[in-house]
């Protein structure tokens, strides 16, 4: 099983609305990544957790917020997003770092 | 700063060509080179991976290659399909950090 999966697909909040993203791997990969991608842009790197610790912060604002319950699952925490943060919001992982990167379809995040 | 380019942004080519996508990257100190394919609104699908001591690396009708001191890699993909139509991203890992290229926007016309 390959397969990266996130929830919601779609989410819609306003500014001074709470909200998570999920994401999930079974095949026990060691490394899951956030991305973000802008509409005909490429992915850009947010964070990246190794063994359930974060490794790399791409400098991202404080209102977004990663955890890492265990090794299977991802969360990014929103908190006071802007209309600028809409995108679609993407998961990676893989065996462990610089390994083939597996994605989820991603959620359609849309700030109003 | 690492970068990544991709040449051309965009290719319509008839069903059937035989066509070659472009990477280049500007710091030869690569761990490795990763090509997806993505649909419109859709997550990235993995299609081959290069270790940075390899040259070449091929999965049905798609061959890539790696030239690590020039800086380059192509994907070529043979017979192309209508199906094949998709944005084609290239993403290099170096020093704990991931570059992706902008994209190549395919379009094979039946």
């Amino acid at each position: 099983d390959t397969e990266v999966t996130q929830t919601p697909k779609h989410l819609v909040m306003g500014m001074t609305n709470k909200k998570s993203l999920k994401c999930e791997q079974h095949m026990g990969h060691r490394a899951m990544y956030w991305y973000k991608q802008k509409a005909k842009k490429p992915p850009e790197l947010m964070f990246v957790y190794s063994y359930e610790k974060l490794s790399i912060n791409e400098s991202v604002p404080s209102r977004f917020s990663p955890e890492c319950p265990n090794s299977s699952l991802l969360n990014l925490h929103l908190h006071a997003l802007q209309p600028e943060d809409s995108a679609l919001y993407l998961c990676a992982s893989s065996q462990d770092q610089y390994y083939e990167q597996y994605f989820g379809p991603g959620t359609r995040l849309t700030v109003t | 700063k690492q970068e990544v380019t991709q040449i051309p942004a965009a290719l319509s080519v008839p069903e059937g060509e035989n066509l070659v996508l472009n990477c280049s990257f500007t710091d030869s100190a690569i761990y490795n080179l990763q090509w997806f394919r993505q649909d419109p609104g859709k997550g990235l699908t993995s299609l081959l991976l290069i270790q940075s001591s390899q040259r070449e690396q091929t999965s049905g009708r798609l061959n890539a290659s790696l030239d690590k001191s020039s800086g380059r890699s192509t994907l070529y993909i043979a017979a192309s399909q209508p199906g094949d139509s998709a944005t084609y991203l290239c993403a290099v890992s170096n020093f704990n950090k991931f570059y992706f290229g902008s994209g190549t926007k395919l379009n094979v016309k039946p």
